[in-house]
């Protein structure tokens, strides 16, 4: 079974640092592009970042650009969002999402999610 | 950047009635490999987001047979064919053919 389980949220005050993590079990994740989605709170999902398969490369939002790097270590099954420079509009619930699909180099849709962690920003 | 834009936001519907979620792109989707890179997502209340099709039209595994997806280019709608109570929550469709990846805004299925 897939499972996806990010850890890492909290509460940090403007300015500060957090590095969110994702456990990735159930499939061979070295084999997949890998997605960090954020949603604020009453509000809809916004695309974060992605890194490829073997964590060369990455595609990030403007908005976290500078500010937020996505890695992995895929000896540990495992995800990162390093955060830098928080601000209040970075507060959310992120999620870790799959992504699948041969057609477009691996990456066409995000086919599992996790439960997300909460980001809290303020002092 | 690709934006897509969904109507309506607010979806009231009758259980076994239709309902049909409008997604509209900016630009194309429609990639030279042949598929229509939009995908739709259902987000239940207090879920993650779940996979519902992929590519425009193909439903993913285990999504029932009363959804399916129709457009390609810039059209794209989301067809219920007969709404269940467990269809409640808030979908979305995304544009997977340019970064940044756009989500559209959310249309809330409600039921009458």
């Amino acid at each position: 079974e897939v499972q996806l389980v990010e850890s890492g949220g909290g509460l940090i005050q403007p300015g500060g640092s957090l590095r969110l993590s994702c456990a990735a079990s159930g499939f061979t994740f070295s084999d997949h592009w890998m997605h960090w989605v954020r949603q604020a709170p009453g509000e809809g999902l916004v695309w974060v970042a992605r890194l490829n398969p073997d964590g060369r490369a990455t595609d990030y939002a403007d908005s976290v650009k500078g500010r937020f790097s996505i890695s992995r270590d895929n000896a540990k099954n495992s995800l990162y969002l390093q955060m830098n420079s928080l601000r209040a509009e970075d507060a959310a619930v992120y999620y870790c999402a799959r992504g699948v699909g041969g057609n477009c180099g691996g990456d066409c849709f995000f086919d599992y999610w996790g439960q997300g962690t909460l980001v809290t920003v303020s002092s | 950047d690709i934006v897509v834009t969904q109507s309506p936001l607010s979806l009231p519907v009758t259980p076994g009635e239709p309902a049909s979620i409008s997604c509209r792109s900016s630009q194309s989707l429609l990639h030279s490999n042949g598929y229509n890179h939009l995908d739709w997502y259902l987000q239940k209340p207090g879920q993650s987001p779940q996979l519902l099709i992929y590519l425009g039209s193909n439903r993913a595994s285990g999504v029932p047979d009363r959804f399916s997806g129709i457009g390609s280019g810039t059209d794209f709608t989301l067809k219920i064919s007969r709404v269940e109570a467990e269809d409640v929550g808030v979908y979305y469709c995304r544009q997977g053919l340019q970064i940044p990846f756009i989500f559209g805004q959310g249309t809330r299925l409600e039921i009458k």
